[in-house]
């Protein structure tokens, strides 16, 4: 069976310090991965995806997720954080196919601290 | 474009009660579906439909049905609440088949309390 693992529940940092989110997840077959963040009482927004190709993907707010295959992780870092990142992150995996169904962790909050 | 709409945002139910939550997409997506979120559960797949007319079950779909008659809507049906019912509801669509992004556009979600 496949499922998804996030390692750290709340994850308290300073502004302008550096954070890592952890995912690990256990499939026997190749999955896409996401990371979805959700914003205090929003839906869920996508911040990155891996479908292929290179293992580093980067968002256009400054995370970055890379893909580790012998290690089964996706973990999520941003090397400085601002007050407005403070939210719940959820990691996703897709099992192909059909490759839309999600499988979601039971995410990490962030809460960013002047 | 609205996106995936969801209503009501709020609802209370009393035991027993039965009520229908509302999702719509105006992005013309096969796939769409419903899931739950509760404390350190992440988000639960209910049911999910790849098309109009085909509806299957999720992770946890007891306690709720679903009908997809257009590609634009899929009610999620609650038949007979109860408190373990008590959850935030997320409706998402998606594009499906090889190729494409494969990104989930999520509602805002729905409140439910069930006393």
């Amino acid at each position: 069976a496949q499922s998804v693992t996030q390692l750290d529940s709340q994850v308290p940092v300073f502004e302008e310090a550096p954070v890592e989110l952890r995912c690990n997840y256990s499939s026997s077959v190749s999955v896409y991965l996401f990371w979805y963040v959700q914003y205090p009482n929003q839906g869920l927004q996508l911040l990155l995806k891996y479908l292929s190709g290179s293992t580093l993907v980067e968002s256009i707010n400054g995370f970055e997720a890379e893909f580790n295959k012998s290690q089964t992780s996706f973990h999520l870092r941003k090397p400085s954080v601002h007050i407005s990142d403070t939210a719940e992150y959820f990691c996703a995996v897709s099992f192909p196919p059909p490759h839309y169904k999600l499988s979601f962790g039971a995410g990490t909050t962030v809460t960013v601290r002047a | 474009n609205a996106g995936v709409t969801q209503t009501p945002k709020f609802q209370v139910l009393k035991t027993g009660q039965s009520m229908t939550l509302q999702c719509a997409q105006d992005m013309n997506h096969e796939y769409m579906s419903w899931y739950r979120q509760d404390p350190g559960m992440g988000l639960r797949l209910i049911h999910y439909s790849v098309g109009a007319g085909i509806t299957d079950q999720g992770e946890v779909p007891n306690g709720y049905n679903v009908s997809r008659s257009t590609t634009e809507d899929f009610p999620l049906r609650l038949l007979s609440a109860a408190p373990s019912q008590t959850s935030v509801y997320f409706c998402a669509s998606s594009l499906r088949g090889t190729g494409r992004s494969y990104e989930q556009y999520f509602g805002p979600g729905t409140r439910l309390t069930v006393t």
